[in-house]
């Protein structure tokens, strides 16, 4: 049952325009959302996040907006560069389980190629 | 600051055999989580330790899969024994929290990529 999808594996946009990846969920109960990237040979890496009583954040050239209606989320990136090049997770958190626990549920992820 | 280190970065072994892999977290984490990541997919997390004590091993496979945490800071995954399917790359993350992603505070190592035979 997967609860955080990315149903693009693949995006490939040119550089200077934007890359938007998107994400859907179906657990009401995810409070906070988050987008990590991931290049090759390397662990993800933390990017942006956005609480569920948010609809966008921004930083920099990176956007994440929220849609809780319609359980969506999206990257925006703006302009896209070649180093922008990665797999992008989104990830959602749960709530509290076994032990005080909470989890991270990740999707599988988009690859993005930003070409020259 | 050192991040996540992890070892082997890679292994491949046959069927039934076992292998073990270590994760240092960044130091003065006290949350370590051991994630699987099959090709394709995203992390799955598979255990998580506060200090040394686990949280939440909910999905390990405990009947192959053990992981310790003795002294709060290293921590040891081990297969035994090992199926073609454990084929994955399996990610160590440490945070300062126990609220697991919060504001992103979640630090991956590198991985270490497990070939079944």
């Amino acid at each position: 049952d997967q609860q955080v999808k990315q149903n693009s594996p693949s995006l490939s946009v040119q550089e200077g325009r934007i890359s938007i990846l998107n994400c859907d969920y179906t657990n009401s109960m995810f409070d906070y959302f988050l987008w990590y990237k991931k290049y090759p040979a390397e662990g993800p890496t933390f990017l942006i996040s956005i609480s569920s009583i948010k609809d966008k954040n921004e930083d920099g050239r990176f956007t994440v907006f929220l849609n809780k209606s319609a359980k969506h989320l999206s990257l925006h990136i703006v302009p896209s560069q070649p180093g922008d090049s990665a797999v992008y997770f989104c990830a959602a958190r749960g709530p509290f389980s076994s032990g005080s626990a909470r989890q991270l549920t990740f999707g599988s992820g988009t690859q993005l190629t930003v070409l020259p | 600051e050192a991040g996540v280190a992890q070892s082997p970065r890679y292994k491949i072994i046959e069927k039934r055999q076992s292998v073990a892999f270590w994760c240092n977290p960044i130091s003065g984490h006290a949350t370590l989580y051991w994630y699987q990541q099959i090709l394709g997919q995203g992390p799955k997390l598979l255990i998580q330790f506060q200090n040394n004590g686990v949280v939440d091993d909910s999905q390990l496979p405990k009947d192959r899969f053990s992981a310790e945490r003795l002294k709060g800071v290293d921590s040891t995954l081990k297969i035994q024994p090992a199926k073609l399917e454990d084929s994955a790359v399996y990610l160590c993350a440490s945070s300062h929290s126990r609220l697991a992603g919060g504001l992103g505070e979640l630090f991956f190592g590198e991985g270490s990529r497990l070939t079944v035979l």
